[in-house]
């Protein structure tokens, strides 16, 4: 069964702090992405990326990067958490072509920054 | 105009009746489209996909498109208490990326 998976399913951090996000999926994707989820502002695209170490921003990039070294494995980093953070985070992949299967997504990771 | 716009509900359908859920997206190149749902706490699943215009039909579900109108719909026929759940509609904007682009979600309630 593929899978996305999400290193941590809940997390606490505090203010000021440096957090990794990491996402290891085992389909051999070419693209990866990360969302944040929010009461009534739906999914937003944070960063995503097509290959290794290539990176692209998303529609609210501001406090984050990404890292990419490996084809498996996509992280996301909050250089400097903040309280407006606190959200429920979503890795997703997909193959280059993979209109047809659209994302696989991984069970989340909900973040609360205190 | 955000890019993909739904109701956000709640619908709610009594048990056996077909629930309708609706998507309007505003960029006309639009090629491909999806319907997620989302249960409480878990994260999206992919339920259908369409590509061309007319109806898609997978089970109890039918997914429609009209790219003329720019509007995408699902039908769930029967529908039952398990198909409570949130249900978000999803465009493809750039086909070169495969970037998604999601509408924030219809709540479907299913009541026994």
């Amino acid at each position: 069964d593929v899978k996305v998976t999400q290193s941590s399913r809940y997390l606490v951090k505090r203010t000021g702090e440096k957090v990794f996000l990491e996402c290891v999926q085992d389909m051999d994707h070419e693209n990866m992405f990360w969302y944040r989820q929010d009461p009534g502002l739906g999914l937003r695209l944070i960063y995503f990326s097509y290959d290794v170490k290539m990176k692209e921003k998303g529609d609210i990039p501001e406090g984050y990067s990404v890292s990419r070294e490996k084809k498996e494995r996509f992280s996301l980093i909050l250089e400097s958490a903040s309280t407006n953070q606190t959200s429920m985070y979503l890795c997703a992949s997909s193959s280059l072509g993979g209109t047809e299967l659209g994302y696989t997504f991984g069970s989340g990771t909900r973040l609360t920054v205190v | 105009q955000k890019e993909v716009e739904q109701n956000s509900g709640p619908l709610s359908v009594p048990e056996g009746a077909i629930a309708s859920l609706n998507c309007t997206y505003s960029d006309r190149g639009s090629q491909s489209f999806f319907w997620y749902r989302q249960y409480s706490g878990k994260s999206p699943e992919l339920i259908m996909s369409i590509y061309s215009n007319g109806d898609k039909e997978d089970g109890r579900f039918t997914a429609q498109l009209n790219k003329a109108s720019q509007y995408v719909s699902l039908l769930i026929r029967d529908s039952q208490p398990s198909d409570s759940a949130t249900y978000l509609c999803s465009v493809i904007l750039d086909g070169a990326t495969n970037k998604l682009i999601f509408g924030t979600g219809t709540l479907l309630a299913v009541q026994p």
